[in-house]
């Protein structure tokens, strides 16, 4: 089947500016990740949902960054105020209800702020 | 707070030799952990998740085991093939209700034709 999509894949955009990251899960998983990765590091967790809410943002870096799934499918990461250290590829995980589940990663969408 | 290491950060071998990836984790209350390898430019694609009652998973050629105790886990690949080449990464899980991992920084293996 079909595995966990993000558009865009690459996204450029200037300081300051707004932009939005989408995640499509694997049809059927409820759970939901973001993580961040920078060049030459692991990644790093943002945040998690169940369903259609926030189960944990503790690691959102600051209020610029958000996170929504309205309809409990698919997610958007918003970005307010870019600025250069955002940069980063960002990723999106899903798994099955099954709390003991694999977390399913999609290809990432690389972020340059200029 | 959980912190995962992986040694080497780098590791170079020839075709056909067997060899082993390190993971360490300095708070040994996890829930499971899971090894993921990652091509250039790439998403996460998982290889092996080791629930924390068992000690080893195996899959193909790649075998992963676990010691909670110490705070280690290794990734053993048998018979490596360039096409293993690519950068392996390990996550740490610390409960049922806590869902993040927590990765380590990765190994980036090359296989030698």
């Amino acid at each position: 089947g079909a595995g966990v999509s993000q558009t865009p894949s690459n996204k450029v955009t200037e300081k300051g500016k707004y932009v939005e990251l989408r995640c499509d899960p694997i049809s059927g998983h409820t759970a939901l990740y973001w993580y961040r990765q920078s060049l030459g590091q692991g990644p790093e967790f943002l945040i998690y949902f169940q369903g259609t809410g926030a189960a944990d943002d503790s690691g959102l870096p600051n209020d610029r960054f958000f996170a929504v799934r309205p309809e409990g499918s698919v997610s958007t990461l918003k970005i307010q105020r870019t600025e250069r250290g955002d940069s980063a590829v960002y990723l999106c995980a899903s798994s099955p209800y099954d709390r003991g589940g694999e977390q399913y990663f999609g290809p990432g969408t690389r972020l340059t702020v200029t | 707070k959980q912190e995962v290491t992986q040694i080497p950060a780098a590791l170079s071998v020839p075709e056909g030799e067997n060899l082993v990836l390190n993971c360490s984790f300095t708070d040994s209350a996890i829930y499971n952990l899971q090894w993921f390898r990652q091509d250039p430019g790439k998403g996460l694609t998982s290889l092996l998740l080791i629930q924390s009652s068992q000690r080893e998973q195996t899959s193909g050629r790649l075998n992963a085991s676990l010691d909670k105790s110490s705070g280690r886990s290794t990734l053993y690949i048998a018979a490596s093939q360039p096409g293993d080449s690519a950068t392996y990464l390990c996550a740490v899980r610390r409960s049922q209700g806590a869902q993040k991992l927590v990765f380590g920084q990765g190994t980036r293996l090359t296989i030698n034709p």
